[in-house]
């Protein structure tokens, strides 16, 4: 069975401050490994993936994110924090090779102050 | 490419009615489409898996014949809700798998309030 952790529910930083998001995750096997972001009554929008290769996996608006197996850890992180990054985020795997259902975390809300 | 849409938006209704939700992969064919539902500040829990032309498999404690699932097409499942509730009033969001990748694209979401 798998499952994800998100350490820390509320993460509160400053415009122009690293973001730094937490996520352990647990499997038998590394999984894929995905973060999520979604805006206040909308849909989740997939930010970055790993899968295989490159362990530092880069996405859209900035963030990226590094696995790193021997922390079981996929943690998501942003140099710069900017005013319309605050939502909520959220970290899920999949079982490797895909087509299956993702196990998400409890998300971790990000509030970005000026 | 790779937009999922859902419908409607938002629905109010009575206790004791049906709605029912639609997804619709809109750009690409889903041979799987998975129905979730999220409390407010909570995570999402997958309800069921969807695939095109035969039963949808549920998760443990999802009740099938309260939560009916039909995906009639590559590009499109509903998700009906019977006999609603007031503690089914939740977010419900669907995603669509392509065919040929193990991608997840999700909907907009649905908002349901029971009265």
């Amino acid at each position: 069975a798998q499952s994800v952790t998100q350490l820390g529910s509320h993460v509160s930083v400053s415009e122009g401050a690293l973001v730094l998001l937490r996520c352990n995750y647990s499997s038998s096997v590394p999984p894929y490994l995905f973060w999520y972001v979604q805006y206040p009554n909308q849909g989740l929008q997939l930010l970055l993936k790993y899968t295989t290769g490159a362990t530092l996996v880069k996405g859209i608006n900035g963030f990226e994110a590094e696995f790193k197996k021997s922390e079981t850890s996929f943690h998501l992180t942003k140099p710069s924090a900017h005013m319309s990054d605050a939502a909520e985020y959220f970290c899920a795997v999949s079982p490797t090779g895909g087509g299956n259902k993702l196990t998400f975390g409890t998300g971790t809300q990000l509030k970005v102050e000026l | 490419g790779a937009v999922v849409s859902q419908h409607p938006s938002r629905v109010i209704c009575k206790s004791g009615t049906s709605v029912k939700i639609e997804c619709r992969s809109l750009d690409f064919q889903a041979t799987t489409m998975f129905w979730y539902r999220q409390f407010p500040k909570k995570s999402l829990m997958l309800m069921a898996t969807s695939n095109e032309g035969s039963k949808a498999t549920y998760e443990q404690g999802v009740e099938k014949d309260k939560f009916l699932i039909n995906h009639a097409s590559l590009t499109l499942s509903t998700l009906t809700v019977t006999s609603a509730h007031p503690e089914d009033s939740s977010f419900y969001i669907c995603s669509a798998e392509r065919t040929s990748g193990n991608e997840q694209f999700f909907g907009p979401g649905t908002r349901l309030t029971v009265l």
